[in-house]
Formats: C-alpha cells, structure tokens, sequence
C-alpha cells in the first residue's frame, strides 16, 4: 500500500533555481520523512518533521508539513547539478512500526 | 564506519531457482527491512523484523521468506514461487522509527 503520492513526478529545472516537491498522504502519522536516491543506489535520509512541527530546515532543504490537509513539501534552494536525484516522503502510520513510500519525485537539474 | 552491507550487487536467478540476498549491519540497530524497487517506482516493503528471532510479512510477502538468528544479519530469499522477481531489492535498518540507514542494494535479474 502507498502511503505517500509525490507531485510532480518529474521536475527539471536550472542551476541556482529552487526546487519544490510535494507530498500527500492519507492517515495520521507520527512523522513524515525525506529521503534521497541516487540513480542505482540506495536511500539517504535528508530530514524528519514530526507530527506536531509545522516546519523545518537543514542547510538549503526546508521541509513543511500541513496535518489538516495532509500534505508536506520539501523545497531545495539554490539548487546544483548534485541535486539531481530522486526523492521521496515517507510516513509511518500511527501504530505502526514501518515506514511506508510514495512513489517519488524525479529532479533534473540543468547546468 | 558504521553501516549497511548488501551482497552481491548483482545477481542472476535462473527459471525455478531459490536465491538468497544477504544484508548485514554494524549499527546495532534492532530494526531492519527488505523493500523492493521496481523501475521508476517507489519501494514496497516485503518483510521487517523488530528483534531476533521474529519478522512480520509486508505488503509483499508472497514467494519471499526471511531468518533473523542474529540482530546483524536479515537475509532475503527469494524463492521460485516469484514468479516476477526481476527488480531491485533493498535492505534497512533503523533504531525506533527515526531515519532509516539503507544498503546500497541488489539488482536481481531472472535469465
């Protein structure tokens, strides 16, 4: 079961333009989080945002989340060729004990 | 460095053929999944363990099975019941529901 759905599924930007990436969910959660992948590799968590935050940064990500409307986006500033990645949300379900993915935003960013 | 450790990187399966995926962790972390990637998709969790000796199925479970005889090693077979196991398989591990350390995977190929 899908949890989390992304929107866009894909996005392609320039060099130095922000990146903005949407996350929607369908049950209450616990926390809400952002990974990243890399063409072939594996997940790298970028940030966690708890249930009863509303917003939260770390270096150029800053992560929101909305729990009335189910929703997060995750915005990256100035953005580099390194971005280029693909990212996902994840929410674990309370009660749960496992995290559950959407199905990802795919970032292309232009030099 | 602590971490994650999937093995092979790739691995052929013939028509018929059990194969089993090894993952191991120096994290000392009593979680740990199996996900599975299909291309261009997000990931889909097959079988969790909260503690040794004790998994729970995901959400696709069918033609999989798991051991947990030490906290750092949840091994992954992937049985002939499979009938479409071509995709890309990743192991995690976490300590409670915070960020998750992932492997770097394993592409399994039926030939």
């Amino acid at each position: 079961s899908q949890q989390g759905e992304e929107d866009p599924q894909a996005l392609s930007i320039q060099e130095g333009e922000n990146a903005t990436m949407n996350c929607s969910y369908k049950t209450s959660i616990n926390n809400l989080q952002w990974y990243r992948q890399n063409s072939g590799r594996g997940l790298v968590h970028l940030i966690l945002i708890r249930s009863n935050e509303r917003e939260k940064h770390s270096g150029r990500l800053r992560v929101t989340l909305d729990t009335s409307k189910k929703s997060s986006s995750l915005l990256i500033t100035a953005s580099r060729a390194a971005d280029t990645a693909s990212y996902f949300c994840a929410t674990d379900a309370q009660g749960a004990q496992k995290l559950v993915f959407g199905q990802g935003t795919r970032l292309t960013i232009n030099p | 460095d602590g971490g994650i450790t999937q093995s092979p990187k790739y691995l052929f399966r013939k028509e018929g053929q059990n194969v089993t995926l090894s993952c191991e962790q120096n994290l000392n972390h009593d979680a740990m999944y199996w996900y599975r990637q299909d291309p261009g998709q997000g990931l889909r969790l097959i079988y969790y363990s909260q503690i040794v000796n004790d998994f729970q199925k995901g959400d696709i479970a069918e033609g999989y099975s798991v051991s947990r005889e030490k906290k750092e090693s949840f091994p992954l077979t992937v049985t002939s019941a499979q009938k479409n196991p071509t995709a890309f398989y990743l192991c995690a591990s976490t300590e409670g529901l915070y960020g998750y350390t992932f492997g770097s995977g394993t592409r399994l190929t039926v030939v």
